[in-house]
């Protein structure tokens, strides 16, 4: 089993449409959490922090079930610029290694 | 520059050579890591360097590959023997500390004949 784990969609939407995209980790002991994205044949880049609490920015959700294991991210009123694959990163190993999921692709169509 | 550069930015190789990819991080990042990625799959972890400590290298896939940094700095991931397998990119990201954001490199794109 990989240690975090997504849907690999791809998830089309239209614009203005609400999404939820979900990740799963194995190591109980993971205590950072992040989302990552990644454009097309581009390097990943940081989207947000994943806090216990939760945490918004913008049109950005990001959630944190730690009973249950998972990771989720919602994206409110998607704009064509959201197409991408968002990465879910588990920090595990004492902060040294950070464990990224596959990646959930996102297609959002006018 | 201000970001991570690595070079080349694409490789192509035959089968058996031996290949040395290069990152230069963000110069006071004390925290570096090689992940390498295949096409259409998500990042696999190969090794991570923190400072002075010694190097975290349970991702390395076999002895076939390593990685140094020198003085703290460069980082150098080199293949040996290269397999049509290894085609990849690879991918350098530094941090200001342990766990903390990644910047990436653009990646090597590394192909094996």
């Amino acid at each position: 089993r990989k240690e975090v784990e997504q849907d690999p969609g791809p998830f089309n939407v239209p614009e203005g449409a609400t999404v939820a995209f979900n990740c799963t980790y194995s190591n109980s002991a993971s205590q950072s959490f992040f989302w990552y994205r990644q454009d097309c044949r581009k390097e990943p880049k940081l989207l947000m922090s994943v806090y216990s609490s939760g945490n918004e920015d913008g049109r950005f959700t990001a959630q944190l079930n730690r009973a249950s294991q998972y990771i989720s991210l919602l994206i409110r009123d998607s704009k064509l610029s959201d197409s991408a694959t968002y990465l879910c990163v588990a920090v595990s190993g004492g902060y040294n290694k950070l464990i990224f999921g596959a990646g959930t692709r996102l297609a959002v169509h006018p | 520059g201000a970001g991570v550069s690595q070079s080349p930015s694409n490789k192509v190789t035959e089968k058996g050579k031996d290949v040395e990819l290069r990152c230069d991080p963000i110069s006071g990042h004390t925290a570096l890591y090689w992940y390498r990625q295949s096409l259409g799959q998500g990042l696999e972890f190969l090794i991570y360097f923190q400072g002075n400590s010694a190097p975290d290298k349970s991702g390395l896939p076999s002895d076939r590959f390593s990685a140094e940094r020198t003085g703290g700095s460069v980082s150098t991931l080199t293949i040996q023997r290269t397999q049509q397998e290894d085609s990849a990119v690879y991918l350098c990201a530094s941090s200001s500390g342990a766990g903390g954001e990644l910047f990436f490199g653009e990646g090597s794109r590394l192909t094996v004949l």
